[in-house]
Formats: structure tokens, C-alpha cells, sequence
């Protein structure tokens, strides 16, 4: 199974920054079938990126997605309140997917 | 719009089985390509894919969790169901139903829609 290791496991930042999140896996993910979440506290994830850089609907562009292969980057352009939350990435590529054990974006 | 809304005991206790329902709005279970599922979340941890079905049936499951669960569909309820056998505290999670994404067809894809949760803690 692909193993997906999230880094920093904390990011502080203030509102304004822009935030930088690493997803790094064990083998090559299949057809950049790479996607990102975001959960906010008592709330189910919510779908961001899917295809490691397609903006899922609704979500504003200030969240872009890049990367192939073993390296996958979200950035958030200008962080706003409502950001702050932990992020999940996910491989769909091979069975069984799997999860990135989150990155918490906090307020600095 | 599509609702999924999951319901079950909220306490099980240990070598017992947790079963859980998420009821989705009437008319999108069987509607499309879509595929249907669950994903569990310990309290403070991250994550974990369980199962995934499609409408007629067919459930692909966790390597880790296959042994001990079970995913169905009833198209005339528009339910769908999760049963896992033999629980102990590590079972002890919030559960989600959700939606796979049409952007990969088949039961490996991204998840587009979910239900708020459901916890469930073992214990005696």
C-alpha cells in the first residue's frame, strides 16, 4: 500500500501568509490521483483538490495543487480566519487509498 | 440537494457489532456511476478508507479491515449500511458515510460529499 507522509505536521503562520503543505509517498501515485482535504473542527473533511492540481467545485482559487509522482505541494496563496484547520492528502491511484496523517495550519 | 446523514448506536461494547445506517437523499443512491462508502476517524487521529460499494453491489474493503466488515446498499430505503464484527477500543471512531467522486470511476476515487459523522465508542 501507498504511505503518505505529510509534512511539517505544523505550520504557524499569520493571516496574509501564504502556507506550503508537503505530501510525500512511498511509491509513485498513479495518474496524480492525489487529492486534498480540509477539516475544520467537529466537521467532516472537505474535498479541495482532487487529480493532485483540479480545484474540486466551489473551492476559491486561492488553493492551488501541484506536484506527480512521489511530491505533491498545496499552497494557500493569502491565508484567511477560516483556514485555519488541519489538511489531509489522499492517493486514489492504487488500492487500497490512503490517507496523510494531516497538517495543522495554525494561527502564529 | 444530496444529504447523507448517518445513524447507529453511539456505544458498543468490546467482541460486539457495530452497525451503522447513513440514509441518503431519496433518489441519488442508485442515480449515476456513483460509488458509496465509508471512512473512520479515531478522536485527534487522521483518516482510514473502510469500504467502498456501488449501487448494485459489489463492496470493495480496507486489506486491514475485510476479515471483520461488511458494506451493503438498499436501493429502496436509499440506505446504506456498515457492519463491523469482533470490535475493541481501536474501533472507537467517528464514522463517515460519503460519496466517491465521478472524476475516477470505480470504488478508488476522491471523496466529494459526506455526512457530518457519527462516533462510536467501545467499550464495557
Amino acid at each position: 500500500e501507498v504511505v503518505l507522509t505529510q509534512s511539517p505536521g505544523t505550520l504557524s503562520l499569520s493571516p496574509g501568509e501564504r502556507a506550503t503543505l508537503s505530501c510525500r509517498a512511498s511509491q509513485s501515485v498513479s495518474g496524480s490521483n492525489l487529492a486534498w482535504y480540509q477539516q475544520k473542527p467537529g466537521q467532516a473533511p472537505r474535498l479541495l483538490i482532487y487529480d493532485a492540481s483540479s480545484r474540486a467545485t466551489g473551492i476559491p482559487d486561492k488553493f492551488s495543487g501541484s506536484g506527480s509522482g512521489t511530491d505533491f505541494t498545496l499552497t494557500i496563496s493569502r491565508l484567511e480566519p477560516e483556514d485555519f484547520a488541519v489538511y489531509y492528502c489522499q492517493q486514489y491511484g492504487s488500492s487500497p487509498q490512503t490517507f496523510g496523517q494531516g497538517t495543522k495550519v495554525e494561527i502564529k | 440537494q444530496l444529504q447523507l446523514q448517518e445513524s447507529g448506536p453511539g456505544l458498543v461494547k468490546p467482541s460486539e457489532t457495530l452497525s451503522l445506517t447513513c440514509t441518503v437523499s431519496s433518489g441519488f443512491i442508485s442515480a449515476g456511476a456513483y460509488y458509496w462508502g465509508w471512512v473512520r476517524q479515531p478522536p485527534g487521529k487522521g483518516l482510514e478508507w473502510i469500504g467502498s460499494i456501488f449501487y448494485r453491489g459489489g463492496a470493495n474493503y480496507s486489506p486491514s479491515l475485510k476479515s471483520r466488515v461488511t458494506i451493503s446498499v438498499d436501493t429502496s430505503k436509499s440506505q446504506l449500511s456498515l457492519k463491523l464484527n469482533s470490535v475493541t477500543a481501536a474501533d472507537t471512531a467517528i464514522y463517515y458515510c460519503a460519496r466517491l467522486s465521478t472524476t475516477k470511476i470505480g470504488p478508488t476515487s476522491c471523496w466529494d460529499q459526506w455526512g457530518q459523522g457519527t462516533l462510536v465508542t467501545v467499550s464495557s
